[in-house]
């Protein structure tokens, strides 16, 4: 079993729709991050989460230490959305990041 | 300057070629990373700098040699590659390497090993 376990792998969302990405984790952490790579890209950092809660434009992330989960949000979601999503954990004061094996999203029009 | 820059952004090469791939950032950042990635597969951790020393090896063999002349630059030097190590390789930097930095990734270098 992957110590960070992503739903779904791929999804498939018409323009406008509210997204949800969850990311459950196996082990204790210090930090989580959501990161975005589109495809043949680079890697975006969108979000580094703690506790609580971020927001930044049309992305939400949440996280609930205690259950050891977190979501991804994309409200009012457009075709430029469509990407790669990875959740990714650091363990402790690990220097390294435990990657999710991601979740595909396409937004069509 | 929140950028990481890696060049080239695509190499091809043949298994007996030698070349480098090479990352820089201006953020004052002193942790540096390297990572390789398959298509469709997350990042893989290959190495890590702290205070430019290397403070991470994952294992990896002695074809790929990193290298780090100061904070800002990150190189790794190719040689001997074999077709399976044909992948998109990223380059990341962070304020420090233990938790609560975050990390900043580059575009990455998509290599070709023929």
């Amino acid at each position: 079993k992957n110590e960070v376990e992503q739903s779904p792998q791929n999804l498939t969302a018409q323009e406008g729709e509210f997204i949800t990405i969850n990311c459950s984790y196996s082990v204790g952490i210090s930090a989580l991050h959501w990161l975005q790579q589109h495809p043949g890209g680079g890697i975006v950092s969108l979000f580094m989460l703690s506790s609580g809660k971020k927001k930044h434009g049309r992305l939400i992330a949440t996280i609930n230490i205690q259950e050891k989960h977190s979501s991804l949000h994309i409200t009012a979601s457009h075709p430029r959305d469509s990407a790669v999503y990875i959740c990714a954990v650091k363990a402790g004061t690990a220097s390294k990041l435990t990657f999710g094996t991601g979740t595909r999203l396409q937004v069509t029009l | 300057d929140t950028e990481v820059t890696q060049t080239p952004k695509h190499l091809v090469m043949g298994m007996t070629n030698k070349k480098s791939l090479k990352c820089e950032q201006h953020m004052g950042h002193r942790a540096m990373y390297w990572y390789k990635q398959k298509a469709k597969k997350p990042p893989e951790l290959m190495f890590v700098y702290s205070y430019e020393k290397l403070s991470i090896n994952e294992s990896v063999p002695s074809r790929f040699s990193p290298e780090c002349p100061n904070s800002s630059l990150l190189n790794l030097h190719l040689h001997a590659l074999q077709p399976e190590d044909s992948a998109l390789y990223l380059c990341a930097s962070s304020q420090g390497s233990v938790s609560g930095y975050e990390q900043y990734f580059g575009p990455g270098t998509r290599l070709t090993v023929t």
